[in-house]
């Protein structure tokens, strides 16, 4: 089964600063790799997704991530925080595999910025 | 442009009583599913239908619970004989297709069993 796991459960940066939240996953095959976001009483957003090609992907509001096969890794960035950035953050895998739909999340990353 | 809309967003009940929860999905989107988040957790998956087949379970869905999409549209998700363990956000989500197709999520439902 593929798992998740989000590093750090809070991070604190300050406005202006990187933000770097790190994703690794499991799994034998490398599957579609996922980053939402999810602002206070709201449902999940799409911040952007590697599936084929370029491993270097970027996606809404200054967000980047990239792929790294050897690491299992898929570390979302930012090079500068802004205080709208607050919210937590979630990796999530799909299988490639046709029969494979469901999202496996992880436990996610709180973004806490700092004026 | 028309979300996914999720009704109610917030149920309070007592242990015991039996919800029921809508999902809307994007219109022409033939895959939907429904994922639970718990406080502090990430979402983690229930059940997942393509038009109105129900094709995946999780062994997180209990017999007290069911899901349906009777028109390959709209779902309903009961769960009966709530329990306090229950109380968690009930999360929506439907997509165009399969693979790497972006699932979008409704704004989730705040079920609180007393």
């Amino acid at each position: 089964a593929q798992s998740v796991t989000q590093l750090g459960s809070h991070v604190s940066v300050s406005e202006g600063a990187l933000v770097l939240l790190r994703c690794n996953y499991s799994s034998s095959v490398p599957p579609y790799l996922f980053w939402y976001v999810q602002y206070p009483n709201q449902g999940l957003q799409l911040l952007l997704k590697y599936t084929t090609g370029a491993t270097l992907v970027k996606g809404i509001n200054g967000f980047e991530a990239e792929f790294k096969k050897s690491e299992t890794s898929f570390h979302l960035t930012k090079p500068s925080a802004h205080m709208s950035d607050a919210a937590e953050y979630f990796c999530a895998v799909k299988p490639l595999e046709a029969a494979g739909n469901k999202l496996t999340f992880g436990g996610g990353t709180r973004v806490l910025v700092k004026p | 442009d028309t979300g996914v809309s999720q009704d109610p967003r917030h149920k309070i009940t007592k242990r015991g009583q039996n919800v029921t929860f809508r999902c809307d999905p994007i219109s022409e989107h033939n895959r939907l599913y429904w994922y639970r988040q718990t406080l502090g957790q990430g979402p983690e998956f229930l059940t997942y239908f393509q038009n109105e087949a129900q094709l995946e379970k999780s062994r997180l869905l209990s017999d007290r619970f069911s899901a349906e999409r009777p028109k390959g549209s709209f779902s309903t998700l009961e769960i009966q004989r709530t329990e306090q363990g229950d109380s968690a956000m009930y999360l929506c989500a439907s997509s165009l297709g399969a693979g790497a197709d972006t699932q979008y999520f409704g704004p989730g439902t705040r079920l609180t069993v007393l």
